[in-house]
This record gives structure tokens, sequence and C-alpha cells, in this order.
């Protein structure tokens, strides 16, 4: 099974500021699908980012940016601006193509300190 | 956009006893949904794969007999958890894709149900 791993547990972030959250994945795939959820207190999930494998160009969503590493299996999200209600558990996700199973994972805590 | 409707959003029960939870694609049709249980402050564990018209896919280490899944429209999902333990309360979330989507869809989740079983 594909694995999908975020090594930072916890990050904190000034409001207003910039952070960047890792994520690294292993798979022998070529083609793949990438996404970013957030998950908030009230544990709601909700889709961030996606990018597709195929795509060289880096996925932007208004604050939100990823930086996309094929050879290395790298994406990691930057977010720019960091509000208040950025604050939230932010899960990377994996999906081959294709397929349907989607691999989390294990989540890292944002905490946006006014 | 995809609405996934997930019921209830909490529910309170006795040890032995069952408890249903719905999953319902509002507006569009899954053949797959997911369910998925998380701990606190861990990730979503894939239980397993529900597939409508046929038997659900169970992850290793998921008691087929106790989380009963039964996909018996393309809108609908049920997950049963059977004989309660207190050991089964978590959080249970329901996910979907909608197949008529791009392939870069994304993975849309009900709100979630919080078990408690005392």
């Amino acid at each position: 099974a594909q694995t999908v791993t975020q090594s930072q547990p916890e990050m904190s972030v000034q409001e207003a500021e910039t952070v960047t959250l890792s994520c690294t994945y292993d798979t022998s795939e070529s083609d793949y699908y990438l996404f970013w959820y957030k998950q908030p207190p009230s544990r709601q999930m909700i889709l961030v980012i996606r990018q597709e494998a195929y795509k060289q160009q880096n996925a932007t969503e208004n604050r939100f940016s990823v930086n996309f590493q094929k050879a290395a299996k790298s994406f990691s999200l930057k977010i720019s601006d960091s509000q208040l209600g950025d604050a939230a558990m932010y899960f990377c996700a994996y999906r081959r193509a294709p397929g349907n199973q989607f691999y989390f994972g294990t989540g890292t805590s944002l905490t946006v300190i006014p | 956009g995809a609405v996934v409707s997930q019921h209830p959003s909490w529910v309170i029960c006795k040890s032995g006893t069952s408890v249903k939870i719905e999953c319902r694609s509002l507006d569009f049709q899954a053949t797959t949904m997911f369910w998925y249980r998380q701990f606190p402050k861990q990730s979503l564990m894939l239980m397993a794969t529900s597939n409508e018209g046929s038997k659900a896919t169970y992850e290793q280490g998921v008691e087929k007999d106790k989380f009963l899944i039964n996909h018996a429209s393309l809108t609908l999902s049920t997950l049963t958890v059977t004989s309660a333990h207190p050991e089964d309360s978590s959080f249970y979330i329901c996910s979907a894709r909608d197949g008529g989507a791009p392939t870069n869809s994304p993975l849309h989740f009900g709100n979630g149900t919080r078990l408690t079983v005392t």
C-alpha cells in the first residue's frame, strides 16, 4: 500500500505570516493525484487544494499553494498571510489514477498565533 | 458542490446494542463509498470500502461481523456497529467520490458521527 508521511505533528505560525507543511509519499505509480485536506475543530474534512502528478505547474488556491516535487515524492503546502481560521489539522492524501482509494498522512496540527 | 450527508452526528448507546450510521450522497451518485474511523488527534483509518450492489471490502484487522456495511443504492451506504462495546467509541466518517466527475475529483466527506458506548 502507498504510504503518506507528514513529519511535523505540530506547527505554529504567527498571524499574517507564512507557513509550510511537509508531506512525502511513497509510490511506484507515475500517474496519481495529491490532495491537502483541512480538518478544523468541527471535524469536517475540507478540501484545500489538489495536484495532478502529470502537471508540472504547482497548484495554487488563493493563499494556499503547493510545492510539488515529483522526483523527490514531496508535496508541501504553503499557507500565506495566515489567518486565525486556518488553525486546524491538515492531512495530505494520495490517490492512484485510476482508482478510488485515498491514503492519508498522519496529519499536522497547525496553530495560528494572534 | 457535491454534498455527503451523514446521520446521526452523534449517538450514545449502551454496551451490547447496535447502532446504524447513514451516509448519503445528496447530489451525485456514488458507486463506492468509504468508511473511516478516527481517534482523537489521529489520522483517518480506512475501515472498509462500500460497493453498491455488492459486498464491502474490509481492511485488514476490521471485523466484518461487527461493522456491517450495506450499500443498497447509488446514494446510500450504512454502517452498523453491532453489539457495541466501549472500545468501539470513536469518530466515524464516511466519504464518497462522484463517479461522474473528472478524474481529479476529490473525496467528499460527511460531517462524521461521534459514537459513545457506555
